[in-house]
């Protein structure tokens, strides 16, 4: 059960687009499309961004979008604005019936 | 409004035992997904344990043996019970409900846990 794999930190200008990486396996990331992402301000609990690698839940700006090409999925954030400055994880299902996290990733916006 | 709230965190000495409650509201917990996530302070999220809506039940390597995810369908809370505990358990808990498609979609405020002499 290793933590799939994510930049420490990822930075941008207001306005541009900045992609997160999420690296795993052929038993999760690669093996299934129940991906999803998650957004966490300091102090605050996770929120739900992306589901099934690149849908959006209600109320998630369409700013906010994601891919899968083999073991690695991608989160897109275009239009960046200061609000979206928080930590982001990746998570899959796995071949074990269980879920795995990425190590996170601090946006950062200039 | 569909809403969890966690309890039962708190101070434990190494080796000791703490319960974890998730109350659930707005949404039954047995004909759900359910899941466990922590966050050591700093770190980042680590997927705990689930209990899927058949009664199955998967835990994380690292408290597999220690940790144990139920549910009461008549208090619609899920419990975590936590034995033998160790400074490295030390995080915030988060109860979640879950899918298979839509991942941790609600998620409660979480509950501190200090593992420590």
């Amino acid at each position: 059960q290793s933590a799939l794999t994510q930049p420490a930190s990822v930075s941008g200008s207001p306005g541009q687009s900045i992609t997160i990486s999420c690296t795993g396996t052929s038993s999760d990331v690669g093996g299934y499309n129940y991906v999803s992402w998650y957004q966490q301000h300091p102090g605050k609990a996770p929120k739900l961004m992306i589901y099934e690698v690149s849908n959006r839940p209600s109320g998630v700006p369409d700013r906010f979008s994601g891919s899968k090409s083999g073991n690695t999925a991608s989160l897109t954030i275009s239009g960046l604005q200061a609000e979206d400055e928080a930590d982001y994880y990746c998570s899959s299902y796995t071949s074990s019936s269980t879920w795995v996290f990425g190590g996170g990733t601090k946006l950062t916006v200039l | 409004e569909v809403q969890l709230v966690e309890s039962g965190g708190g101070l434990v000495q190494p080796g000791g035992s703490l319960r974890l409650s998730c109350a659930a509201s707005g949404f039954t917990v047995n004909s759900n997904y359910m899941s466990w996530v922590r966050q050591a302070p700093g770190k980042g999220l680590e997927w705990v344990s689930v209990i899927y809506s058949g009664g199955s039940t998967y835990y994380a390597d690292s408290v597999k043996g220690r940790f144990t995810i139920s549910r009461d369908n008549s208090k619609n809370t899920v419990y975590l019970q936590m034995n033998s505990l160790r400074a490295e358990d030390t995080a915030v808990y988060y109860c979640a409900r879950m899918t298979l498609s839509d991942g941790f979609h609600v998620w409660g405020q979480g509950t501190m846990v200090t593992v420590s002499s």
